[in-house]
């Protein structure tokens, strides 16, 4: 089975300092991989998403991921976080069969982002 | 604007009822989905619907039930039979195949009193 491990529950950055959030994954195929940003009480914003190719990945707001095969890793960086970007975070892979669709996501339990000022 | 709207935002129920979360996409996707969200647990999948007339259970679906009579709709029901149904629940989408990426809606949040 599928599964998604962000080994951090809560993360503190000052202001304009970079970022960088964990995500491992175990899977038995090609996953697809996904990063979605929660702000309180709101749906999921889709950051960014590797499906093939290129396994550095830019996204929406300044953010980026890499995808390592070896390492079974899809970790998130900013090289300078805004107070705007305090949220929930969350990792996702998705069967490589049906993308990020079909029989659905799997999520990691999301890190929690702080800015501080 | 094409999207997911889910509706109510807010909702409350009394210990025994059933009550249902509606869930409407114009995107004219073919997936749709329902899961749950918990703190400090992450997303977890009720129920998805790959075709209309069709769906499937996903890890946590008793206490629950679906329909898909609509490819735009994909009502959710929490019945009495679910112990804990305090929660944040979200609705998704996808257009399936290659490439493609579930789409969410704002949630709505079910508090039993």
């Amino acid at each position: 089975a599928q599964s998604v491990t962000q080994p951090d529950i809560h993360i503190t950055v000052s202001e304009g300092a970079s970022l960088e959030l964990r995500c491992n994954y175990s899977y038995g195929a090609t996953p697809y991989l996904f990063w979605y940003v929660q702000s309180p009480g709101q749906g999921l914003q889709l950051l960014l998403k590797y499906f093939s190719g290129d396994t550095l990945v830019q996204g929406i707001k300044g953010f980026e991921a890499e995808f390592k095969r070896s390492q079974s890793s899809f970790n998130l960086r900013k090289p300078s976080v805004h107070w705007s970007d305090a949220a929930e975070y969350f990792c996702a892979v998705g069967a490589a069969y049906s993308g990020g669709g079909a029989d659905g996501l799997t999520f990691g339990k999301g890190t929690h982002l702080i800015i501080q000022p | 604007d094409g999207g997911i709207t889910q509706s109510p935002k807010y909702l409350f129920r009394k210990e025994g009822q059933n009550v249902t979360l509606s869930c409407e996409q114009n995107l004219n996707h073919d997936a749709m989905y329902w899961y749950r969200q918990d703190p400090g647990q992450g997303l977890r999948l009720i129920y998805y619907s790959q075709i209309v007339n069709d769906f499937q259970k996903g890890d946590i679906a008793e206490g629950y039930s679906v329909s898909r009579e609509k490819k735009e709709s994909f009502p959710l029901t929490v019945t009495s039979a679910q112990k804990n149904p305090t929660a944040f629940y979200l609705c998704a989408s996808s257009g399936g195949g290659l490439g493609t990426e579930a789409f969410f809606g704002q949630g709505t949040r079910l508090t039993v009193v």
